[in-house]
């Protein structure tokens, strides 16, 4: 089946500092990614979508300056969380669709000290 | 808006023994539906999936789901469960991969010896 991985799985970092999640959809072209959150013990949450070529579309109550979203190839998708904060820590998942699928990334785990 | 309720956030069962978990949801359009089981620290892996057709749909690991349209549910089961099965499970409703899922607030097992 398909493929897709995230990296990196777990990172921790200062507040005031930026981090890059990387999505990849390993042994297919994904025109479009998601971006999810989930909470401790809570469910997903769809942040954002994103078209390879195009701007992410936001969900509402997503900051769109605070988490910057690239769709640079049909392969990669990136998230940066900028000026992170203790409230972005996180797990954050990615998903590529394939025909009418959604595979869905390992996950990252991001903490900020 | 859509949505997607579980609304039992624990249930526990005793290994060998069956197991139904409830989905309802709420969606404007032609629903399509999903399970995923989610280990602790892990990424979310496809149980099932219905677009169409026989409502009564087949997945992994002997897990099967019956869409019934009468009652918004897409509820999970299994026959006989094993401790392998320990984990959260999330329903969820969204379009043939071109939207964003929707999840439920998920359902927590725990199997008893």
């Amino acid at each position: 089946g398909a493929v897709v991985s995230q990296h990196p799985s777990w990172v921790i970092c200062k507040s005031g500092t930026s981090v890059k999640i990387e999505c990849r959809s390993l042994d297919f072209q994904a025109t479009t990614m998601f971006w999810y959150r989930q909470f401790p013990k809570q469910s997903l949450m769809l942040m954002a979508t994103s078209n390879e070529g195009s701007k992410a579309t936001y969900e509402q109550g997503v900051e769109k300056d605070k988490f910057l979203i690239n769709h640079a190839s049909l392969t990669l998708s990136t998230l940066t969380v900028t000026s992170a904060h203790p409230e972005d820590s996180s797990f954050y998942i990615c998903s590529a669709t394939e025909t009418y699928e959604q595979y869905f990334g390992p996950g990252t785990r991001l903490t900020v000290t | 808006a859509q949505s997607v309720t579980q609304p039992d956030i624990h249930i526990t069962v005793s290994e060998g023994a069956s197991l139904e978990l409830r989905c309802n949801y709420s969606y404007g359009a032609t629903p399509y539906l999903f399970w995923y089981v989610q280990s602790p620290g892990q990424g979310l892996q496809l149980l099932l999936k219905y677009f169409s057709g026989d409502t009564l749909v087949q997945g992994i690991k002997g897990f099967e789901a019956e869409f019934k349209r009468s009652q918004s549910s897409f509820n999970l089961r299994k026959p006989s469960v094993h401790w392998s099965d320990a984990a959260e499970y999330f329903c969820a409703v969204g379009a043939r991969g071109a939207d964003g899922l929707t999840f439920g607030k998920g359902t927590h097992l725990i199997i008893q010896p």
